[in-house]
Order: C-alpha cells, then structure tokens, then sequence
C-alpha cells in the first residue's frame, strides 16, 4: 500500500464548476497535510496546507481534513482553465525530521 | 512565501561528465534542504536530507557517490551528478523548510533543473 494515494486521474471539470480531489494516507500519525499544485515542465507551488480537523478555506480553495478517516481532500470553486495543472497531495509527520511524502498526483483538466 | 532560487534551470551535457546543481534558500535560513527527483508523469523521488554542516541522507536506492551533496551554508545546498548517463535524465528539484517558523514543515520549492544527458 503506498503511503499517500490519490487518483491519477485526468479529472475532466467543466469552467466554472467545483473540482474535487481526493487524498487518503497510511500513517496514522502524520499531523501536516499539503496540497501543490504542479503545472508540466515547472515544479510544485504550496497552495494550501492544514493541521486540523475540519475545513481550511482560502479564497476559491479548501482543504478538508478528517484525520479518523485518513482522508484530506481539496475543493476548487470556480474552476478556471488555469487551474488545470497535477495536484500533489503530501503529508508529513509529527516530528519536525519528518519527510514530506508526496502522492504521485492527479491530473486536472478544466474545459472551457 | 519563501524563495528558493535553483539554478540552472536546465542542462544538456554529455554522458560521462558531471553536473552541479545549486539550491539557495533567498530570504530565510535553511538548515534542512531536500533533494528530489522527477520522472516524466511521475511523482516526486526524494532522493536525499540535506543537513548544513553534515553529511547527506540518502533515500535507499541512491547512491550517494553519484549524487554527491554539499550543504556547506544555511543558504546554499549543491547536488553534483558525477559520470551522468542518459538514465540520470530527469527533472530535479531542491526544497527548503522553513525553520523557526511556527509549524516548521512547510517545503518551499526551487524552479527545478531539467537535466539531458546525452
């Protein structure tokens, strides 16, 4: 079982409407959870991260963690065209020598 | 946020030759800098923790005599691909965390170096 699982994808979302992407973890212990979003050829930029329970909100992003269900997700309202780019879902445990583990990605795709 | 400055941000070199890539930390200290590679479509591989003032630690499976690691000050990590072959091609990207903040686990990211090695 890989230790953060998202779905590759390529999630197809209409330009306007909310895109939805998923993120399960193995280890019970983590306590940081990041979403990057990663345009091809560039490398990843941190457009949210949460450390608690519940929902993050931060303009058209949120974040939504449950940690009993090991489950963090991130929510795009208004989805624009440039939003279509990988999204990386990463975690990280309590320790700060932590690493970061990073899923392998899913691909949006947002049409006009 | 941070800024991470990776230079360069591509290179074309010949198998055999070595490559050094620079990593520095703009406008914060950083005592911890990581070292990741990318595969086309793939997720990131880290590769190895770079600690300033000692030695690398390397993920299994890389080989710290191929990718020799430098962290020699709070602001500058260099990763140098000595005898590079075609399969060192790849996409490698350098992070910096934030220490002294108030969580201490955000990574912010370099541009990435696009290594070709023909």
């Amino acid at each position: 079982q890989k230790e953060v699982e998202q779905n590759s994808g390529p999630l197809s979302v209409p330009e306007g409407a909310i895109a939805s992407l998923n993120c399960t973890y193995s280890d019970r212990g983590s306590q940081s959870f990041f979403w990057y979003r990663q345009y091809s050829g560039k490398s990843p930029e941190l457009i949210m991260f949460i450390y608690s329970n519940g929902d993050k909100e931060d303009g058209r992003f949120t974040a939504q963690l449950n940690k009993a269900s090991q489950y963090v997700s991130l929510l795009i309202r208004d989805s624009q065209p440039s939003d279509s780019a990988t999204y990386l879902c990463a975690v990280k445990g309590y320790s700060s020598a932590s690493k970061i583990i990073f899923g392998s990605g899913t691909r949006l795709s947002i049409r006009p | 946020g941070a800024v991470v400055s990776q230079h360069p941000s591509w290179v074309i070199c010949k198998s055999g030759t070595s490559v050094k890539i620079e990593c520095r930390s703009l406008d914060f200290q950083a005592t911890t800098m990581f070292w990741y590679r990318q595969f086309p479509k793939q997720s990131l591989m880290l590769m190895a923790t770079s600690n300033e003032g000692s030695k690398a630690t390397y993920e299994q499976g890389v080989e710290k005599d191929k990718f020799l690691i430098n962290h020699a000050s709070l602001t500058l990590s260099t990763l140098t691909v000595t005898s590079a072959h075609p399969e060192d091609s790849s996409f490698y990207i350098c992070s910096a965390r934030v220490t002294g903040s108030l969580y201490d686990t955000e990574a912010f990211f370099g541009q990435g170096t696009r290594l070709t090695v023909v």
